[in-house]
């Protein structure tokens, strides 16, 4: 069975620090993987998907991730934030093209200036 | 780029009624519809998968006679809470994938559901 399993359900940044969220997962099958965003009251946004290419995938602002089969991870940084990447973030996996989404439970990821 | 709406965004009833929600995708034709209920704090459990033309698959555990699903479009997606109790609030987010094998999906807005 699929999971995914997020480390730190609270990261906390400085405005221009880099930020590192960390996403394991557990797959019988080589997975396909997402890291959503989602801001308060509202539904999630993707922000990048690795699904069996480049192993580094980058997304939207400013954010990449780095699939590692050997450590099953797929951590998302960014090497500096901004006070707007204040949110939750989402990693996901799926074993097959177009089936229904795992989610981990979340990370919140707070950014002071 | 794939735009996925819900409908409505709030909602409050009262226990005992029934509440309509609904999902479309705007820009694309989705095949399959997934829906979502995610509670404070929380991350989002799948409840039921919906494809176009033929019954949903519900998650176990998931009531199917109390969470009606209808996917009687390829742009369109419904979800009735079908006599609602308190424990029924939450956050409900539906998701469309834009054709067979398509791996991502796009999520709609979310709505948010209060049961007095």
């Amino acid at each position: 069975a699929q999971s995914v399993t997020q480390l730190g359900s609270h990261v906390s940044v400085s405005e221009g620090a880099l930020v590192l969220l960390r996403c394991n997962y557990s797959s019988s099958v080589p997975p396909y993987l997402f890291w959503y965003v989602q801001y308060p009251n509202q539904g999630l946004q993707l922000l990048l998907k690795y699904t069996s290419a480049a192993t580094l995938v980058k997304g939207i602002n400013g954010f990449e991730a780095e699939f590692k089969k050997s450590e099953t991870s797929f951590h998302l940084t960014k090497p500096s934030a901004h006070m707007s990447d204040a949110a939750e973030y989402f990693c996901a996996v799926s074993e097959w093209a177009g089936t229904a989404l795992i989610f981990g439970k979340g990370t919140t990821l707070s950014v002071s200036s | 780029g794939a735009v996925v709406s819900q409908h409505p965004s709030w909602v409050i009833c009262k226990s005992g009624t029934s509440v309509k929600i609904e999902c479309r995708s705007l820009d694309f034709q989705a095949t399959t519809m997934f829906w979502y209920r995610q509670f404070p704090k929380q991350s989002l459990m799948l409840m039921a998968t919906s494809n176009e033309g033929s019954k949903a698959t519900y998650e176990q555990g998931v009531e199917k006679d109390k969470f009606l699903i209808n996917h009687a479009s390829l742009t369109l997606s419904t979800l009735t809470v079908t006599s609602a109790h308190p424990e029924d609030s939450s956050f409900y987010i539906c998701s469309a994938r834009a054709g067979q094998g398509a791996e991502t999906q796009y999520f709609g807005p979310g709505t948010r559901l209060l049961v007095l």
